[in-house]
């Protein structure tokens, strides 16, 4: 099994363009979520999803939105790329209660915005 | 609401001293509680978790933590440190059985833990 793969590993966008994060998962599981790690900060969710077709925001969903077509992939989406989008951006995925919530995390996408 | 502090930006330890990293958190109902690591460059691996079985966990490379209630803590540690420890550590939170927080994780700002010769 692959886990959890990202693509691609390091961007650099101008200010307004508009790019795709995909995020592949083949593990059969249900929920998925998309993370931006900052210096100092931690992990904040930015978008989530419970299933095919069902997404919804999480604590920073700004400027980002998310489709879920099918139980593998979760792409991220950026409209109009702005400076403070410049992160380190994690897919993951997991299961809820019973199988303990833990999440599998792919290895990243560091954006950089200019 | 949920939230997680990691007491300590930044650790350092000498090679074979003990490790602690210090994670306290606060959450409505029942915690399910994680740590992670994050090797440079790489994305986060599960070293441990909690939920709700035994409260002394012990996860991967010696590392173990133990879940105290009374103090809302659930610190990290490993008797020896290895300079192959270096890394930064995240603990997490979600809610437990019964919660509706679809599996989502409230992270800690991190510990970054340095190992001296």
């Amino acid at each position: 099994n692959a886990g959890v793969t990202q693509t691609p590993k390091f961007r650099i966008l101008k200010i307004g363009q508009s790019m795709t994060l995909q995020c592949t998962q083949d593990m059969n599981h249900n929920y998925m979520y998309w993370y931006r790690q900052d210096p100092g900060m931690g992990l904040k969710l930015i978008y989530y999803s419970v299933g095919a077709g069902i997404t919804d925001k999480g604590e920073v969903p700004n400027g980002y939105n998310v489709s879920r077509s099918t139980t593998e992939d979760f792409p991220l989406r950026l409209e109009l790329a702005a400076p403070s989008q410049t992160s380190v951006y994690f897919c993951a995925s997991g299961e809820d209660y019973p199988h303990g919530n833990e999440q599998f995390f792919g290895p990243g996408t560091r954006l950089t915005v200019l | 609401a949920q939230s997680v502090t990691q007491l300590g930006s930044h650790v350092s330890v000498s090679e074979g001293a003990l490790v602690l990293l210090r994670c306290n958190y606060s959450s409505s109902v029942p915690p399910y509680l994680f740590w992670y690591v994050q090797y440079p460059n790489q994305g986060l691996q599960l070293l441990l978790k909690y939920t709700s079985a035994a409260t002394l966990v012990k996860g991967i490379n010696d590392f173990e933590a133990e879940f105290k209630k009374s103090e809302t803590s659930f610190h990290l540690t490993k008797p020896s440190a290895h300079m192959s420890d270096a890394a930064e550590y995240f603990c997490a939170v979600s809610e437990g059985s019964g919660g509706t927080s679809y599996g989502k994780l409230t992270f800690g700002q991190g510990t970054i833990l340095t190992v001296h010769p």
